[in-house]
């Protein structure tokens, strides 16, 4: 079936690092991919997407690109904060369902 | 403001005791769905609903029931809950068919304890 499959953290930075989260799907069709993240405490939030192969999502410094020949959504920005430290969670859904598939989740945590 | 609220945001109880967690959106969305958080687990889905009196299953929707009777509601039911369901429950919402991008809306949570 599809499923999500992220790296496992903890992922531990200093502030202002290079963040990699890496998020590889198995789909049978065309799915959406979807990043959110939750902060402590919190629901999960939109963070970015992208609908079709090659679009790049970005949002607050956050990128990711769709990998169509990879199957992969790799989270990246170039300087992270301490105010990032959340955990990030990879995701599909299908354009005539609703549905969200979820990778397990990977907390990063940033130190000053 | 947009947003999916739920009550109660936490919640201790006993094996057996019935109990109803409720979800509420403000947008008109037609498309509202529970999910169940667990380590290692991330997200998985219970039930959802398309529309008014419009329910189907998730992937774990054992031991659940729901009802969809206004289109802004969708509370989720546990008639008699076991400790195995002790978890982190989101509700969330969109357009149903609004497109590839479409934004589902998440809830802040209900964390759930059961003894």
């Amino acid at each position: 079936g599809d499923s999500v499959t992220q790296m496992e953290g903890p992922v531990t930075l200093s502030e202002e690092a290079f963040l990699t989260i890496n998020c590889t799907y198995t789909a049978t069709g065309y799915p959406s991919l979807f990043w959110y993240v939750q902060y402590p405490g919190e629901g999960l939030q939109l963070l970015l997407k992208a609908t079709k192969a090659d679009d790049k999502g970005s949002n607050k410094g956050f990128e990711a690109t769709y990998r169509k020949e990879t199957t992969s959504f790799h989270l990246e920005k170039g300087s992270v904060q301490v105010s990032d430290s959340a955990v990030y969670f990879c995701a599909l859904r299908y354009y005539n369902t609703d549905k969200l598939i979820f990778g397990t989740g990977t907390r990063l945590q940033v130190f000053p | 403001e947009a947003q999916v609220t739920q009550n109660p945001r936490y919640l201790i109880t006993v094996t057996g005791k019935k109990l109803t967690v409720t979800c509420s959106q403000n947008m008109n969305h037609e498309y509202m769905s529970w999910y169940r958080q667990d380590p290692g687990l991330g997200l998985r889905q219970i039930y959802y609903s398309m529309n008014v009196e419009v329910t189907d299953k998730g992937d774990v929707p054992e031991g659940y029931k729901v009802s969809r009777k206004e289109k802004r509601n969708f509370p989720l039911i546990l008639e008699s809950p076991s400790p195995n369901q002790t978890s982190l429950y989101f509700c969330a919402s969109s357009s149903f068919g609004g497109g590839r991008g479409d934004t589902q809306y998440f809830g802040p949570g209900t964390r759930l304890t059961v003894l």
